[in-house]
């Protein structure tokens, strides 16, 4: 069971608006900045979104990240066929002195 | 360019130990902290290990703790885990990934290895 929770899965049709939730406490999300991975269908994980918002070079505008009390949310506007992917959030939790991540939610467009 | 090359893995029985190495490029090894990132066959991912740039600082997950030592050999720009005492459930392919900056608690893990396979098994 993982420390952070995330739906297992997500869809929507091309050009949606689709968003991922996270859910944390006070130890991790609460206390640091959320990051968010993508992970394609056999391939090593990509920084998607980190510190909440920010959106590392070459990632798309439609990419987008927030942060709220104990949660996080990752949204992507006008989706495609090329979003199908595995995505995972994670944060460092101060208790636990490590990063943890989500379960992950596998994004299926429809 | 970065880039991050795992070797190492294979099969090993359970009790035994490995060594993984994760050989970087195209980047100031020093200045960066690194982690290893497992995920088992159809899971998701699970951090195990962190080291700060100097290699001052190393962090472990519980599941982990006393049985793996995480290590760097800056002059070689090489990361290393070894991994002591393996269980079935370290079945996992194990990337190695770059973090942003020195620290290992507030940086996110900007590029990543594709990743070596550990299998443990009788």
């Amino acid at each position: 069971q993982s420390v952070l929770t995330q739906p297992p899965s997500a869809s929507g049709t091309p050009g949606q608006r689709v968003t991922i939730s996270c859910s944390g406490s006070s130890s991790n999300i609460g206390s640091d900045t959320v990051n968010w991975y993508q992970q394609l269908p056999g391939t090593a994980p990509k920084l998607l979104i980190y510190d909440d918002n920010q959106r590392p070079s070459g990632v798309p505008a439609r990419f987008s990240g927030s942060r709220s009390g104990t949660s996080a949310s990752l949204a992507i506007s006008g989706l495609q066929s090329e979003d199908e992917a595995d995505y995972y959030c994670a944060a460092w939790d101060d208790s636990l002195n490590g990063w943890v991540f989500g379960g992950g939610t596998k994004l299926t467009v429809l | 360019e970065v880039q991050l090359v795992e070797s190492g893995g294979g099969l090993v029985q359970p009790g035994g130990s490995l060594r993984l190495s994760c050989a970087a490029s195209g980047l100031t090894f020093s200045i960066y902290s690194m982690n290893w990132v497992r995920q088992a066959p159809g899971k998701g991912l699970e951090w195990v290990s962190g080291i700060s740039g100097s290699g001052g600082s190393t962090y472990y997950a519980a599941s982990v703790k006393g049985r793996f030592t995480i290590s760097r050999d800056n002059s070689k720009k090489t990361l290393f885990l070894q991994m002591n005492n393996l269980r079935a459930a370290d079945t996992a392919v194990y990337y190695c990934a770059k973090a942003a900056g020195t620290a290992v608690n507030t940086h996110a893990s900007d590029y990543w290895g594709q990743g070596t396979l550990v299998t443990v098994s009788s």
